[in-house]
């Protein structure tokens, strides 16, 4: 079965710098990943979509690549800020399933 | 707009008991989706809706039913609960029909159930 690996430690980064999340996915490449981010206590809130034949996407501070062959997609975050901690999840589309990875936590220091 | 609402937000059951969760979204959305979070693992899709009138299981649909009762809404019911149903209960809709995997899609705030 299709299973999407994040890092499960969290990522310590000091304001101002660039926080780079890392998505992995296991054998066939997903048609498309999205990113979201999710606050303690409360639901997801979509913040990227690439699909399998992009290979960048940008939204403002946010940049996304999807890399088939290291089967990995990384997550920017530019000029981090504390309001940008988070738990950021990573999930796979492969035609009828969905599959989320178990989410990275962020905490950008002031 | 409330975008996507659950009720209840906390719940607690005994084995065997049977509780509906209620979701109702305002945003005109074709597909709607029931997911549940563990602690160390990713959402887990339980079944969606690609329109209104058809429902199909998703990863994890065991032990769940589903109705999509209209447009806005779309009910998980567990009929029999067991403590590995102690989960916390997304619901989600997108505007496209279809499948989730494209979908951008908007959550609720979640119900968080424990059965003891």
């Amino acid at each position: 079965s299709q299973k999407i690996e994040q890092n499960s430690e969290a990522l310590n980064i000091q304001e101002g710098k660039t926080a780079t999340l890392t998505c992995n996915y296991t054998n066939y490449s997903p048609a498309y990943l999205q990113w979201y981010r999710q606050d303690p206590g409360r639901g997801p809130v979509f913040l990227l979509l690439i699909r399998e034949n992009e290979k960048e996407k940008r939204k403002e501070r946010l940049k996304v690549t999807f890399d088939t062959t290291l089967k990995q997609s990384l997550f920017h975050i530019t000029a981090s800020q504390p309001a940008d901690s988070a738990t950021y999840l990573c999930a796979g589309g492969y035609g009828q399933n969905f599959v989320f990875g178990p989410g990275t936590r962020l905490s950008v220091l002031p | 707009n409330a975008g996507v609402t659950q009720t209840p937000k906390f719940q607690v059951l005994k084995t065997g008991q049977s509780m509906t969760l209620q979701c109702a979204q305002d945003m005109n959305h074709n597909s709607m989706y029931w997911y549940r979070q563990d602690p160390g693992m990713g959402l887990r899709l339980i079944y969606y809706s690609a329109s209104e009138g058809t429902t199909d299981k998703g990863e994890v649909p065991n032990g769940y039913n589903v109705s999509r009762l209209n447009k806005r809404e779309f009910s998980l019911r567990l009929e029999s609960a067991a403590p590995s149903q102690t989960s916390v209960y997304f619901c989600a809709s997108s505007d496209l029909s279809g499948r989730p995997s494209y979908n951008e899609q908007f959550f609720g705030p979640g119900t968080r159930l424990t059965v003891l």
